[in-house]
């Protein structure tokens, strides 16, 4: 079974430094991970997809199959980044787009 | 387009009470999901419907049936609620893109059970 781990259940910065929220993962066989966001008051969204190879919102984050890690990075934190992260993982084939959620962390900007 | 509804937003019930969490989505999306979030656990799937016809337990289905009415609906009953079921619940639904899934999530249900 496919596990998602986030170590930090907060994290906090200042405005202009970068941050970086940590996702570990374990599964066998070759999976697709996701970063999902839930700012105040609005319901969850997808941020990015490491299959994609996009930068959302200044964001990135780069699939590490060696060490099975999907860390979520932005070089310059601003205030609207506080939110709620959730990294998570779909095993592919027939599990019908289910997906494995981490613990998720909190991230606050401070000013 | 009002994406994943759901309803109510906010319940209070007593321990040993029922009700029936409603959840519609209006993308025409073959998958729904159940989801259950908790401080310090994320989110743990409670059941899914990959399609219209058919649903599936998840990790924690314990507690709870769900119905598939249709392809816009997918319900989530609780039979017998407990203390150990409070909790905010998610209703999602996703479609397939380039080669992966991604879902769209309601606003939540936020449960408390006394």
């Amino acid at each position: 079974a496919q596990r998602v781990t986030q170590p930090e259940k907060l994290l906090s910065v200042f405005k202009g430094a970068p941050v970086e929220l940590k996702c570990n993962y374990s599964y066998s066989g070759s999976p697709e991970l996701f970063w999902y966001v839930q700012y105040s008051r609005q319901r969850l969204q997808l941020l990015l997809r490491h299959i994609s190879r996009e930068s959302i919102k200044g964001f990135t984050a780069d699939l590490n199959k060696g060490e099975t890690s999907f860390h979520l990075k932005k070089p310059f934190a601003q205030e609207e980044d506080s939110a709620m992260y959730y990294c998570a993982l779909w095993a592919g084939g027939t599990s019908y787009g289910k997906l494995t959620f981490g613990q998720g962390t909190i991230l606050t900007v401070h000013p | 387009n009002a994406g994943v509804t759901q309803t109510p937003k906010f319940q209070v019930l007593k321990t040993g009470q029922s009700m029936t969490l409603q959840c519609a989505q209006d993308m025409n999306h073959n998958s729904m999901y159940w989801y259950r979030q908790d401080p310090g656990m994320g989110l743990r799937l409670i059941y899914y419907s990959a399609s219209e016809g058919t649903t599936d337990k998840g990790e924690v289905p314990n507690g709870y049936n769900v119905s598939r009415l249709n392809k816009r609906e997918f319900s989530l009953r609780l039979e017998s609620a407990a203390p150990s079921q409070t909790s905010v619940y998610f209703c999602a639904s996703s479609r397939l893109r380039a080669l992966s899934y991604e879902q769209y999530f309601g606003p939540g249900t936020r449960l408390t059970v006394t």
